[in-house]
């Protein structure tokens, strides 16, 4: 079990550009999470899905913020138009089942976006 | 919306010592309390978690509490050790919803 995967580790963008982060789940899992750390924000919720549908996205920023889930086995976080602001460690979680159970995180991606 | 907030952002205790980190949550309807633990440089790992079922949940060292009056739970560490060290984060989420609102974060140091 490699637990959950996230690319790339690290991303420097400039301002402007777009970034896509990208996120393995465990296998057999069926719900998968975003979040992003900051020192100012902490941790918040962005976004989840639970056998791929989009469950709760309530965290995300309405504009240049967009996460998909293809297939089982990846999702993936696109920020457009990147701004320094947008710079954070973002996390994917992902757990057996969408409701109250052990969320398991992935490393993270820190995105700088100078 | 729903906050939880973190009382001590940091502490430090002496090995063999015990350590004990509190948390407040404000939504009532918040029925799920898991606590992750971070090393420098490392993602969350999942410690310990406690439903609004029971009141007491203990793994080895670990101890959580739930006042569900009070809105308030703790993790406690016993018999600490210098590699409990890290920052924890303690987090709620409501019975039909699983994402997880998380405190600020408690830097625990512990020294030998």
């Amino acid at each position: 079990n490699a637990g959950v995967i996230q690319t790339p580790r690290h991303k420097v963008t400039g301002k402007g550009q777009e970034a896509t982060l990208w996120c393995e789940p465990i296998s057999g899992h069926s719900a998968v999470f975003w979040y992003r750390q900051t020192i100012v924000q902490g941790l918040e919720f962005l976004t989840y899905f639970r056998n791929q549908a989009p469950i709760d996205d309530s965290g995300m920023p309405k504009e240049r913020f967009s996460a998909q889930m293809p297939n089982q086995s990846h999702s993936t976080l696109k920020i457009q138009s990147t701004q320094p602001q947008d710079s954070a460690v973002y996390l994917c979680a992902s757990s057996l089942e969408g409701g109250r159970v052990e969320q398991y995180f992935g490393p993270g991606t820190r995105l700088t976006v100078l | 919306g729903e906050k939880v907030e973190q009382h001590e952002s940091t502490l430090s205790v002496r090995e063999g010592d015990s350590a004990v980190i509190n948390c407040t949550y404000t939504d009532t309807a918040s029925s799920y309390f898991p606590w992750y633990k971070q090393e420098a440089g490392k993602g969350l790992h999942f410690v310990i978690d406690i439903r609004s079922n029971v009141d007491r949940k203990q793994s080895q060292r670990l101890i959580v509490l739930l006042d569900k009056k009070a809105k308030r739970f703790s993790l406690h560490i016993t018999a600490t050790q210098p590699e409990d060290s890290a920052i924890y984060f303690c987090a709620a989420s409501k019975g039909g919803s699983a994402k997880l609102i998380f405190g600020e974060g408690t830097k625990l140091t512990v020294s030998s």
